[in-house]
């Protein structure tokens, strides 16, 4: 059981450049979602679903997409990355009853120059 | 719309002192409350949750934390903190328990 697994752990990237970051959960949860945290800023919501084919955003989903075709996984594509999305992006997810909080994955330490 | 406010950015402290890191919510609904521990170049690990019941709340490595609906407030203490404890904390709230909306955090520093 491995909960949920980010990968990579870091990248960096150029202005403009594209890539996905990967998440999966071995847990059947239902509930997925993606924050970036930066310094004094604390965790905002990207992007979350509730379920496979069904996303919605979150509080900062600019210059991000996602999709859900699958219970395990949860990417996150940056289409045309920026300076401002170099940030650290964490990975949640948990049963969509549980009021209980949310299971982090690692995260992913991106820079973008 | 919620938000959570974390008094303080960093709270110093020594060795086998007390400590309390204070959290305020603003919401229209009714609330669960979170905090999490963020170690150096790890993720998120739930330290305690409350989510209804006694306003005491109870969670891993000695920590525990008061709701009061009043001051709409949600502090953590733990009597007395180890080197070990030195991490940063964030508070958070959610309506559903799953969607949380996070405060900016508290670096605890703990000095021998």
């Amino acid at each position: 059981n491995a909960g949920v697994t980010q990968t990579p752990k870091f990248q960096v990237l150029k202005t403009g450049q594209s890539m996905t970051l990967q998440c999966a959960q071995d847990m059947n949860h239902e509930y997925m979602s993606w924050y970036r945290q930066d310094p004094g800023m604390g965790l905002r919501l990207i992007h979350y679903s509730v379920g496979a084919g069904i996303t919605d955003q979150g509080e900062v989903p600019n210059g991000y997409n996602v999709s859900r075709s699958t219970t395990e996984d949860f990417p996150l594509r940056l289409l045309s990355a920026a300076p401002s999305q170099t940030s650290v992006y964490f990975c949640a997810s948990t049963f969509l009853r549980d009021r209980g909080g949310v299971f982090f994955g690692q995260g992913t330490r991106l820079t973008v120059v | 719309a919620q938000s959570v406010t974390q008094l303080d950015s960093q709270v110093p402290v020594f060795e086998e002192a007390p400590v309390e890191l204070r959290c305020n919510y603003s919401s229209s609904v009714s609330v669960y409350l979170f905090w999490y521990v963020q170690y150096p170049n790890q993720g998120l690990q739930l330290l305690l949750k409350y989510l209804s019941g006694s306003t005491l709340v109870k969670g891993i490595n000695g920590f525990e934390a008061e709701f009061n609906k009043s001051q709409t407030s949600f502090h953590l203490r733990k009597p007395s903190v180890h080197i070990s404890d030195t991490a940063e904390y964030f508070c958070a709230v959610s309506d559903h328990g799953n969607k949380l909306v996070f405060g900016a955090g508290t670096i605890l520093r703990v000095k021998s």
